[in-house]
């Protein structure tokens, strides 16, 4: 079946203005992941649905990060005013629910380049 | 608070030999403890996971790590290394014990020479 999937592939932007990102998870996951991939370093969390319950929040780095979803499908990550410090891989990830045992299923990122 | 620890930032194995990519973790209960590859300009690929029960994981592409709770170690092995084994490889943890997020290390990137 159809993995993960993340659009657009790349993005660059004058800095100051706002992207938006989006993620199509796969079908019947309950659990979507948001995370940022510096050059040359780890996954740092930013923010995570999990069906109809409120999303945790606690990786955004600043107020100018924000995430939606509807239901248990697409979501979009929305970094407003972008600095060059936001230029990095941005990947998605699906699980068919958040329990601690489960793996995670990645898309192909987003790499921002903010100029 | 959790955390995991990838030591090596490259580790270089000509090809037919065995390669380990080293893997520490922390966690105030009982870890679950995953394996994943990078390819290039391709995303996270989940590899193996240690949940309970035996110590020794067998995942994709015959790759092996090993749980050792007295070291805290979660050590990615193959026996025979391939050219197309060459990646980025993440280990990852997560407590059992509580609501917490999964952490990701900061990755060993692998090289195997032909």
């Amino acid at each position: 079946g159809a993995g993960v999937s993340q659009s657009p592939s790349n993005k660059v932007t004058e800095k100051g203005k706002d992207v938006e990102l989006r993620c199509d998870p796969i079908s019947g996951h309950t659990a979507l992941y948001w995370y940022r991939q510096r050059l040359g370093q780890g996954l740092e969390f930013l923010i995570y649905f999990q069906g109809n319950s409120a999303p945790d929040k606690s990786g955004l780095p600043s107020d100018r990060f924000s995430a939606e979803r509807t239901g248990e499908s697409v979501s979009t990550l929305t970094i407003q005013r972008t600095q060059q410090e936001d230029s990095a891989v941005y990947l998605c990830a699906s699980s068919r629910r958040d329990s601690p045992s489960t793996e995670q299923y990645f898309g192909p990122g987003t790499r921002l380049t903010v100029t | 608070a959790q955390s995991v620890a990838q030591p090596e930032d490259q580790v270089n194995v000509a090809e037919g030999n065995p390669l380990t990519v080293k893997c520490t973790y922390s966690v105030s209960g009982n870890p679950y403890l995953f394996w994943y590859v990078q390819y290039p300009n391709r995303g996270l690929q989940f590899l193996l996971k240690y949940i309970t029960g035996d110590n020794l994981v067998k995942g994709s592409y015959g790759f092996e790590a090993e749980f050792n709770k007295s070291q805290t170690s979660f050590h990615l092995k193959k026996p025979s290394a391939l050219v197309s084994d060459s990646a980025l490889y993440f280990c990852a943890v997560r407590d059992v014990s509580s609501a917490s997020k999964i952490i990701f290390g900061s990755g060993t990137r692998l090289s195997i020479r032909p």
